[in-house]
């Protein structure tokens, strides 16, 4: 079955200790992508990749960090995590056709609370 | 910078009332403009993906427009199964692959 998984799906965790959400797909695509999802901001995305060894920020990068070592994984670091962190986070991948992005498949969210 | 826009916040129909959400965007230029569907405590489901102005998509009672400023999902005749938040994004052209995505229209149908 085609699906991108996260874990852990839920995370409760207190300022500063270093945390990885990890994110994996099965469907050999090559962009992936990192967002948080907020009441009333909605889905601001965080960190996206093209291919391995090729990352980008997006519009809310701060305080994250992200690896592309291979094309199924896309971790996301948060090096000393802090309560405006606490967030729905949401792990993303796509085929690329040409230099379009094509539809994102989702995976099912990881909440996170630091305390 | 990429701006999205969705109204209303929320939208509560009867069952078979037909009814449009909108997505207005500020882009530099438009690559694609994408419609969600996400359904509450899960992540969201892909719906369509628009390209140029004057494209339409139709998928079951659901229906996406576009235009150079804004899209339109139009709801036709919909049922209680299509509560959902309904959200609305942007790729801009260029080298980037950054997506903006709008808050999201919260559509509750009812019986």
């Amino acid at each position: 079955e085609a699906q991108v998984t996260q874990n852990p799906r839920y995370l409760i965790t207190v300022t500063g200790k270093k945390l990885t959400v990890t994110c994996s797909q099965n469907m050999n695509h090559e962009y992936m992508s990192w967002y948080r999802q907020d009441p009333g901001l909605g889905l601001r995305q965080i960190y996206y990749s093209m291919n391995v060894e090729v990352t980008d920020k997006g519009d809310v990068p701060e305080g994250y960090k992200v690896s592309r070592k291979e094309k199924r994984n896309f971790p996301l670091i948060l090096e000393s995590p802090s309560p405006n962190q606490t967030s729905l986070y949401f792990c993303a991948s796509s085929s690329l056709a040409g230099e379009l992005t094509n539809e994102q498949f989702f995976g099912p969210g990881t909440r996170l609370t630091v305390l | 910078e990429d701006q999205v826009t969705q109204s209303p916040e929320a939208l509560r129909l009867q069952e078979g009332e037909s009814s449009s959400l909108n997505c207005s965007y500020t882009v530099s230029g438009l690559r694609g403009l994408f419609w969600y569907r996400q359904d509450p405590g899960k992540g969201p489901e892909f719906l369509f993906t628009l390209y140029s102005a004057g494209e339409e998509k139709e998928k079951e009672r659901l229906k996406a427009t576009l235009t150079k400023k804004e899209s339109f999902l139009h709801i036709t005749a919909p049922k209680p199964e299509d509560s959902a938040t309904y959200l609305c994004a942007v790729l801009p052209s260029g080298g980037y692959q950054k997506v903006t995505f709008g808050t999201g229209t919260k559509l509750q149908v009812i019986p």
